[in-house]
């Protein structure tokens, strides 16, 4: 367990429908980044917040893809209208104590990630 | 994008062999990293490689770094189950570009 947390683990919608996950990073961490992994790939980078500031977005994050961090805690990703292709392994990872304003390339924790099946 | 080409995509082996995976590219690296990711879980962090020709050890586990910091391989010596997953190599970044793994299964 490496303190990040997301939910849900799993989930399975039909396409069309919208959906929204949630990561919780590790507490004293002000970065937060989003990936995607699909079958037999590594994860892609997809956006990353510093406290709530979201510094950039990959263009693999579709207009329907959005991230926010409101309060520079916890996170959502939602998807609106999925679509078949969205279906993936969506992984969170935070980095950088609260105390460094500013340090790249620190060591990014994963969470487990939230699987989508879109049918 | 510094594209990162992994091999072999798979392997496949009895516990107690060695093997070595590698992780190549035409771009040098200031760093690069080696994660594990098991299967449900997100990648973890093994290793960071920093100066060329540098070797870790971690265990069982040898990384190199190569000379012309172009590329790096990974050694495992007398594997384990507990050695399955996907190994990942990427440079040190904000945002990490991974390559694609290696996908090792250790068998018993």
């Amino acid at each position: 367990d490496t303190g990040v947390s997301q939910n849900p683990r799993h989930k399975i919608t039909k396409r069309g429908q919208n959906v929204t996950f949630r990561c919780d990073p590790i507490s004293e961490h002000n970065r937060l980044y989003w990936y995607r992994q699909t079958l037999g790939q590594g994860p892609e980078f997809l956006t990353y917040f510093q406290n709530e500031a979201q510094l950039e977005k990959s263009r693999l994050l579709s207009d329907r893809f959005s991230a926010e961090r409101p309060k520079g805690s916890f996170s959502t990703l939602e998807i609106q209208r999925t679509e078949q292709g969205d279906s993936a392994m969506y992984l969170c990872a935070s980095s950088t104590p609260r105390e460094v304003l500013a340090r790249s390339s620190d060591t990014q924790y994963f969470g487990p990630g939230t699987r989508l099946t879109v049918l | 994008t510094q594209l990162l080409e992994q091999s072999p995509q798979f392997l496949s082996i009895q516990e107690g062999e060695n093997l070595t995976v590698y992780c190549n590219s035409s771009s040098v690296f200031s760093s690069l990293q080696w994660y594990r990711q098991e299967p449900g879980e997100g990648p973890v962090l093994l290793v960071t490689v920093v100066t060329g020709g540098e070797v870790k050890k971690l265990k069982r586990l040898t990384f190199q770094f190569g000379d012309a910091r172009k590329d790096s391989s990974l050694h495992i010596t007398a594997a384990q189950p507990g050695d399955t997953g996907l190994y990942l190599c990427a440079p040190r970044d904000d945002k990490i570009i991974f390559g694609k793994g290696t996908r090792l299964h250790i068998l018993p």
